[in-house]
């Protein structure tokens, strides 16, 4: 079946780091892939997405490349801020899951000044 | 208009209690979604609404009842809720359930609820 897998957190960084979140993915055929951010309190916010292979979905600076080769969606940021302290969560839809969602576990990421 | 509104954003209720989550979207959008979230966990999906019509129950326990009044509003029904009950309950809507596309979800701000 399809599933997602994350790298575990939480993930501390300090201002202006590179940020990098892993994120990997089981499906068949070729699904859509996504990244949402929750603050602390919030709800879910969709960050990027990419609905096909090679695509790059960017967004407030965060990027990530489906890589199909390596059934990847890795989330990049190149100077992360203190308000980027939050949840992250790759998920993954497509014929397989019905079109509903799979989330990876989430991986809190926590930026010190 | 872009987003999806909860209604209340926190909601404090006994087990003996009836209350209801509203949920509202003015997307055009033809599929709504309640889930319950825990904390540090992701999403857990409990309904599906597409067109308007219940398509996916996922053996959620009858002490919750969604209602999909019209294509815009949902609402989630509770009674004689436990306090295992207690989450984030979040509402979403995305343009069509299925498709040859796939289409994102988007999601609204939450209800904190808390069972006493």
């Amino acid at each position: 079946g399809n599933s997602v897998t994350q790298m575990e957190g939480p993930v501390t960084l300090s201002e202006e780091a590179f940020l990098t979140i892993n994120c990997t993915y089981t499906a068949t055929g070729y699904p859509s892939l996504f990244w949402y951010v929750q603050y602390p309190g919030e709800g879910l916010q969709l960050l990027l997405k990419a609905t096909k292979a090679d695509d790059k979905g960017s967004n407030k600076g965060f990027e990530a490349t489906y890589r199909k080769e390596t059934t990847s969606f890795h989330l990049e940021k190149g100077s992360v801020q203190v308000s980027d302290s939050a949840v992250y969560f790759c998920a993954l839809n497509g014929a397989d899951s019905n079109y509903q969602l799979i989330w990876g576990a989430g991986t809190k990421l926590i930026i010190k000044p | 208009d872009t987003e999806v509104t909860q209604t209340p954003k926190h909601l404090v209720m006994g087990m003996t209690n009836k209350k209801s989550l509203k949920c509202e979207q003015h997307m055009g959008h033809r599929a709504m979604y309640w889930y319950k979230q825990k904390a540090k966990k992701p999403p857990e999906l409990m309904f599906v609404y597409s067109y308007e019509k219940l398509s996916i129950n996922e053996s959620v326990p009858s002490r919750f009842s969604p209602e999909c009044p019209n294509s815009s509003l949902l609402n989630l029904h509770l009674h004689a809720l436990q306090p295992e009950d207690s989450a984030l309950y979040l509402c979403a809507s995305s343009p069509s359930p299925t498709s040859g596309t796939y289409n994102e979800q988007f999601f609204g701000p939450g209800t904190r609820l808390t069972v006493l």
